[in-house]
């Protein structure tokens, strides 16, 4: 079945440093993926998308592009900031399902 | 608009105690979903209602978990008896339409059974 890995946490950064958290996949077909943001004491937000190979989402600074050739849809940031201290999740939603497959989640902090 | 509410924030109960989950989707949204996070792990999907009629539960753990979602709008999970596993933390989402764009997601139950 569709599944996501995502890198280990926490991830510590100080603020403006360059940000990556690396996410792979294996889905059948061509899945639309994914990166949802969960601040604390919040819901899980969509933070930006790809659908198609080779499609960047971006938002708030976030980029992530979707690598069909290697499965993966890494996320980076080039200077975080102390208030994208969150929990990140990596998602598929594969072809013919609506219901998105989620990674482990990868908590970011981030020092003044 | 109002968000998609759930209660409690927080839940702390005794093995074989009975809890329950609710959540309020946004006004309009036919669709709720059900998913939970147990600590560190992925999260996963539990249950799909479109309005009041589950169109996918395939994610229920077991028959301790009953999800209803009477007159089509709010939901409740209820779990009983609850058992250690069970801990974690339990999300409700919903939207307009079955597809995954347009999902708004609720700040989530911290369920804790000890």
């Amino acid at each position: 079945g569709d599944s996501v890995t995502q890198m280990e946490g926490p991830v510590t950064l100080s603020e403006e440093a360059f940000l990556t958290i690396n996410c792979t996949y294996t889905a059948t077909g061509y899945p639309s993926l994914f990166w949802y943001v969960q601040y604390p004491g919040e819901g899980l937000q969509l933070l930006l998308k790809a659908t198609k190979a080779d499609d960047k989402g971006s938002n708030k600074g976030f980029e992530a592009t979707y690598r069909k050739e290697t499965t993966s849809f890494h996320l980076e940031k080039g200077s975080v900031q102390v208030s994208d201290s969150a929990v990140y999740f990596c998602a598929l939603r594969g072809g013919g399902s609506y219901i998105p497959t989620f990674g482990r989640g990868t908590s970011l902090i981030v020092h003044p | 608009e109002a968000g998609v509410t759930q209660f409690p924030s927080h839940s702390v109960i005794e093995k074989g105690q009975t809890v329950t989950l609710r959540c309020d989707p946004i006004s309009g949204h036919d669709n709720l979903y059900w998913y939970r996070r147990v600590m560190g792990k992925e999260i996963k999907f539990l249950l799909h209602f479109v309005k009041e009629s589950k169109q996918d539960e395939s994610g229920m753990p077991n028959n301790r978990f009953l999800a209803e979602r009477t007159g089509g709008t709010y939901s409740t999970l209820k779990v009983q008896p609850a058992e250690l596993e069970d801990s974690g933390v339990y999300f409700c989402a919903s939207s307009t339409t079955g597809g995954g764009y347009g999902y708004t997601f609720g700040s989530g139950t911290r369920l804790t059974v000890v």
